[in-house]
């Protein structure tokens, strides 16, 4: 079983829809979540950061983790063509050296048709 | 101001031969990391360098595999004896400082393909 799970999707949505995407874990050390984009032949890019449980919100996008239940969330509102992409859920403990190890899941790939 | 660049973009080689992947951090980065990311999948952990130094390589897959930041800014990965399984796109990043708060900024990657 993969520390991080994720699902590949696709995952196709009308504009202007609420896109929910979601990730599991097992690994009950991580503290620090991350949504990262990804676009066709691109590096990742962070779009999210939350540190332990509770919601975050920036613009559009809502992050909510649940340390609890090992699921964090990332949703998205009124949807627009140009957030096709694929959506990558990351997460790492603090190593003793202070380094930041992230440990994604598999990606789920989004697209939003006009 | 200039992101992290790596080269080539793509590179397409021959099973058994020797490949060099670059990285330039973004000016001023201390922390750079290596990940590789296989079709369909999410990047994985190769290698960590603060400063100069490889703090963690506990990612390299085998013995071909290693990496190298001896001004401690440019890394370069080397692959020996390349196989088909290592075909992937190789990713780095590079941060500020270590730790959590220190945001990762990604490569473009490269695009390795092993005939």
């Amino acid at each position: 079983q993969k520390e991080v799970e994720q699902d590949p999707g696709p995952l196709s949505v009308p504009e202007g829809a609420i896109v929910s995407l979601n990730c599991t874990y097992s690994n009950s050390a991580f503290q620090y979540f991350m949504w990262y984009r990804q676009y066709s032949r691109k590096g990742p890019e962070l779009l999210m950061y939350t540190y332990s449980s509770g919601n975050k919100e920036d613009g559009r996008f809502t992050a909510q983790v649940d340390k609890s239940s090992k699921y964090i969330s990332l949703f998205i509102r009124d949807s627009q063509p140009s957030d096709s992409a694929t959506y990558l859920c990351a997460m790492s403990t603090l190593f003793s050296g202070g380094y930041n190890k992230l440990i994604f899941g598999a990606g789920t790939r989004l697209a939003v048709h006009p | 101001g200039a992101g992290v660049s790596q080269t080539p973009s793509n590179k397409v080689t021959e099973k058994g031969k020797y490949v060099e992947l670059r990285c330039d951090p973004i000016s001023g980065h201390t922390a750079l990391y290596w990940y590789r990311q296989s079709l369909g999948q999410g990047p994985e952990f190769l290698i960590y360098f603060q400063g100069t130094g490889a703090a963690d390589d506990s990612g390299l897959p085998n013995d071909r595999f290693f990496a190298v930041r001896p001004e401690g800014s440019v890394s370069t990965l080397k692959i020996q004896r390349t196989e088909r399984g290592d075909s992937a796109v190789y990713l780095c990043a590079s941060s500020l400082n270590a730790g959590a708060n220190n945001e990762q900024f990604f490569g473009p990657g490269t695009r390795l393909t092993v005939l």
